[in-house]
């Protein structure tokens, strides 16, 4: 099965820079998603990695090393609408996509 | 853009009922995805069709729950009976294609209570 590992919860102030980390245990990878998921509302999509390296997508920017099973969220330029759950999310050989428990990131003024 | 359509938004049932859940996908889109979710957790898949085929069921508690996905477009998840343990958000997905790098996109899903 799937091992995917993220911290529980994080805060930070208002215009700071957060770093979601997520280490990963698969049977095969076919690539890591970043999904962010509002209290009660669905998640959605923001960045996908299957090469080593940085993606960067405005504010938001992750990393993904393969050979340490890790990857990281970057929120750039926090606002208070980034108050959400972020989850990671590994595909394996098979192509089924697993989710981590999630973080909660709480920007505070 | 697009959106993936779930109903009922929210249900509320006793223990021991039927209860049912419904999700069209975004059009064209191939793969469907139902996966629940618990308060605090994240998304546990439950079943993955391909067209109308089952790809992956092994999660699902095939004793009460079913699914079904007809003619390969819109999809019902079914629990019978249901047990406070079921209480949790169900999300549908859908992708184009299952092998890809495509995300998936979400419903907004059914959130179940079960007293």
């Amino acid at each position: 099965g799937q091992n995917i590992d993220q911290p529980t919860e994080m805060t930070a102030t208002e215009g700071a820079i957060v770093q979601i980390n997520c280490t990963y245990q698969t049977s095969g990878f076919n690539g890591l998603f970043w999904y962010q998921q509002h209290a009660g509302e669905a998640p959605t999509f923001l960045s996908y990695n299957v090469l080593d390296g940085l993606e960067e997508k405005g504010r938001f920017s992750s990393f993904l090393s393969r050979s340490k099973g890790y990857s990281y969220l970057l929120l750039k330029e926090l606002q208070m609408k980034d108050s959400a759950s972020y989850l990671c999310a590994v595909r394996d050989r098979d192509y089924k996509l697993s989710f981590g428990a999630g973080t909660t990131v709480t920007v505070r003024a | 853009e697009a959106e993936v359509a779930q109903s009922p938004r929210y249900k509320i049932t006793e223990k021991s009922q039927a209860v049912a859940f419904w999700c069209d996908p975004i059009s064209g889109h191939a793969t469907l995805y139902w996966y629940r979710q618990i308060l605090g957790q994240g998304p546990e898949l439950l079943v993955q069709f391909q067209d109308e085929s089952v790809v992956d069921d092994s999660q699902l508690p095939k004793d009460r729950f079913s699914a079904e996905r007809l003619k390969g477009v819109d999809s019902t998840l079914k629990i019978q009976p249901a047990e406070l343990g079921d209480s949790a958000m169900y999300l549908c997905a859908s992708a184009p294609v299952w092998d890809s790098n495509s995300p998936l996109h979400f419903g907004n899903g059914t959130r179940l209570t079960v007293t």
